[in-house]
């Protein structure tokens, strides 16, 4: 089973933030959080990854609690493209098994 | 950045034949490769992890005769459905580490191989 939970589905604004909540309540020291996003019919993107510290580049941030029992993942302005199922996965690094939730489908409406 | 590509991107063939699909990866080598599966307003299933070299290792429930999957290269793993069944039309993805000498490198995808069994 996952060990991530994610809200089933969002809706965000064009231009504005999109904020993706995941919960990994049972997540160990050495997990790390990977977020990735599937458009229709393709395969799922990598977005971005973290192990305890805030982490941003250049598609997005990640903002990970302190007792890293969750974290958010950041669309600074979601664009229309943005439109797509994101996935929250946690694992141990090296093992490269990710478990895929159902993960949360973000409309961005114009 | 790291580019994993499929071939082919969609399918068709009728009940009984087999079917490859390859996974290559373009600018790096992957010792390791990984084999999902996706039906329809689900979510991605591991079906098997392929190694280089060395038999594939599948995930409960995943027949390995029917899903033959062959790691002949750093830089190709192929899977082939053999005497394919409608109930065998899915998605199939697959992925592979970007940088391995990194224990926290993510997977990277291919965009997927659309099978469809008549």
């Amino acid at each position: 089973d996952a060990k991530t939970t994610q809200p089933p589905s969002m809706d965000c604004a064009e231009g504005r933030a999109a904020n993706l909540p995941c919960n990994h309540s049972t997540i160990s020291g050495n997990e790390y959080v990977y977020w990735y996003r599937q458009i229709h019919s393709q395969g799922p993107q990598y977005i971005i990854h973290g192990l305890k510290n805030n982490e941003t580049n250049e598609m997005a941030s990640l903002i990970i609690t302190e007792d890293r029992k969750s974290s958010t993942l950041i669309l600074p302005h979601a664009t229309l493209r943005d439109t797509a199922v994101y996935y929250c996965i946690v694992t141990t690094s090296g093992t490269y098994k990710y478990i895929f939730g159902t993960g949360t489908r973000l409309k961005v409406l114009a | 950045g790291a580019v994993v590509s499929q071939h082919p991107s969609w399918v068709i063939c009728k009940s009984g034949t087999s079917v490859k699909i390859e996974c290559r990866s373009l600018d790096f080598q992957a010792t390791t490769m990984f084999w999902y599966r996706q039906f329809p307003k689900q979510s991605l299933m591991l079906m098997a992890t392929s190694n280089e070299g060395s038999k594939a290792t599948y995930e409960q429930g995943v027949e390995k005769d029917k899903f033959l999957i062959n790691h002949a290269s750093l830089t190709l793993s192929t899977l082939t459905v053999t005497s394919a069944h409608p109930e065998d039309s899915s998605f199939y993805i697959c992925s592979a580490p970007g940088v391995e000498y990194r224990l926290d490198s993510p997977l990277h995808f291919g965009n997927g191989t659309r099978l469809t069994v008549t």
